[in-house]
């Protein structure tokens, strides 16, 4: 069973960088991507982006100046750097892989709140 | 504004059965077989209940189904218990533009 264990940082002030990482036991990138999604307090899902792979990425538009979404195969780990936060960014973050040939979410990370104030 | 729409409410009583739906456009819902379904229990992070529109991964309950019409999706929770209130949210390929997948905006169920 894979199971994906998240940590980093929760409480950050304004134009501070996020930084998560997510370790990814009992699996690989197979047929997957990894992914990192986010959910403000009270809202539904917003996809950040994705790492394939071959380490190519993609990303929301909305976030694609300010993220990025690296990877060490080797560790089985990935993680995510989103600079010049505010409160907007708000949410808790969650990691996720997704299987490239169902287009789902198969397992998730426990999630991370991360608070933005001053 | 969630690309997926989806009623904010849905509730039964114990042993019923609810349905809720997953709107979407041709490009999406309509014109996919990747319509997926996630629970979301309080405090939790989602979980994957359906895939492709009706499959589900080991260890789910068969209490849970999906289908789908043109371009609505729907999750049905039959045998209704009290473990089943959470949040459900469907999710679509969308096509290969930048990202292939969109969300809806959840649904909260709740037992009566």
């Amino acid at each position: 069973q894979v199971q994906l264990k998240q940590w980093g940082a929760g409480l950050l002030k304004p134009s501070g960088t996020l930084s998560l990482t997510c370790a990814v036991y009992s699996g690989s990138f197979s047929d997957r991507s990894w992914t990192w999604i986010r959910q403000p307090p009270g809202k539904g899902l917003d996809w950040i982006g994705e790492i394939n792979q071959s380490g190519s990425t993609n990303y929301s538009p909305s976030l694609k100046s300010r993220v990025t979404i690296s990877a060490s195969t080797s560790r089985n780990q990935f993680s995510l750097k989103l600079t010049s936060v505010t409160a907007a960014d708000t949410a808790v973050y969650y990691c996720a892989t997704f299987d490239k040939g169902g287009y789902y979410f198969d397992f998730w990370g426990q999630g991370t709140l991360v608070t933005v104030s001053s | 504004q969630s690309a997926l729409t989806q009623p904010p409410s849905a509730s039964g009583s114990p042993g019923q059965s609810v349905s809720m739906s997953c709107t979407g456009i041709s490009s999406d819902v309509g014109g996919s077989n990747y319509v997926s379904w996630y629970q979301q229990l309080p405090g939790k992070g989602p979980k994957l209940i359906i895939f492709e529109v009706y499959k589900r991964p080991s260890g789910v309950p068969d209490r849970f189904s999906g289908s789908k019409s043109g371009n609505t999706a729907s999750l049905t929770v039959s045998g209704l218990q009290a473990e089943d209130e959470a949040d459900y949210y469907c999710s679509s390929y969308a096509g290969s533009n930048n990202f292939d997948v969109v969300f809806g905006g959840g649904t909260k169920l709740t037992v009566l």
